[in-house]
């Protein structure tokens, strides 16, 4: 079946603008997670959304980071006033957590973000 | 907090060799660790997945152990191949927390 989706596939914007990155899970999977790839921090977890449940938002570096998951499935992160540290690899996961067995991670290909 | 170190950082064999690429964590508290695949630009290929019960798993010509009392799992490659170079990481899901926390990665790389 069809994997996770991420879009866009790269974006540049310019210091100081809004972006809003999407991620569409793999399908019945209830759990969805945001990472962030960066040269100089490798991969950093960013936020956990699980059911109907709050999300965890501890690894949101900032108040301009924030995120969305709109009816259980499709979740936007939207980055306000853009800076030039936010540039890095966004990278999506689901996870399905019917069983003890299923906290497997499923990653997207990602988005990458350029800010100039 | 957990922290996850992966050695080497970056390591370049001739085809054919068998291989041997390290994590160690600091938090034996783990529910399961994973090992990644990333190639370039691209996103990240789970390969393998050991559950904190577990010894081991197997795939293909892959194998991961897992030693949670010392904190340490291996990814040994079989035969490796040129198409095996690519960045591995291993992350681990701590048993507090939902977020996987990911090692800096080995740069693989398989000269024919």
């Amino acid at each position: 079946g069809a994997g996770v989706s991420q879009s866009p596939s790269n974006k540049v914007t310019e210091k100081g603008k809004d972006v809003e990155l999407r991620c569409d899970p793999i399908s019945g999977h209830t759990a969805l997670y945001w990472y962030r790839q960066s040269l100089g921090q490798g991969l950093e977890f960013l936020i956990y959304f699980q059911g109907n449940s709050a999300p965890d938002k501890s690894g949101l570096p900032s108040d301009r980071f924030s995120a969305e998951r709109t009816g259980g499935s499709v979740s936007t992160l939207t980055i306000q006033r853009t800076q030039q540290e936010d540039s890095a690899v966004y990278l999506c996961a689901s996870s399905s957590h019917l069983d003890w067995t299923s906290y497997e991670q499923y990653f997207g290909p990602g988005t990458r973000l350029t800010v100039t | 907090k957990q922290e996850v170190t992966q050695i080497p950082a970056a390591l370049s064999v001739p085809e054919g060799e068998n291989l041997v690429l390290n994590c160690s964590f600091t938090d034996s508290a783990i529910y399961n660790l994973q090992w990644f695949r990333q190639d370039p630009g691209k996103g990240l290929t789970s390969l393998l997945l050991i559950q904190s019960s577990q010894r081991e798993q197997t795939s293909g010509r892959l194998n991961a152990s897992l030693d949670k009392s010392s904190g340490r799992s291996t990814l040994y490659i079989a035969a490796s191949q040129p198409g095996d170079s690519a960045t591995y990481l291993c992350a681990v899901k701590s048993n507090a927390g939902n977020m996987l926390t990911f090692g800096g990665g080995t740069r693989l790389m398989v000269k024919p």
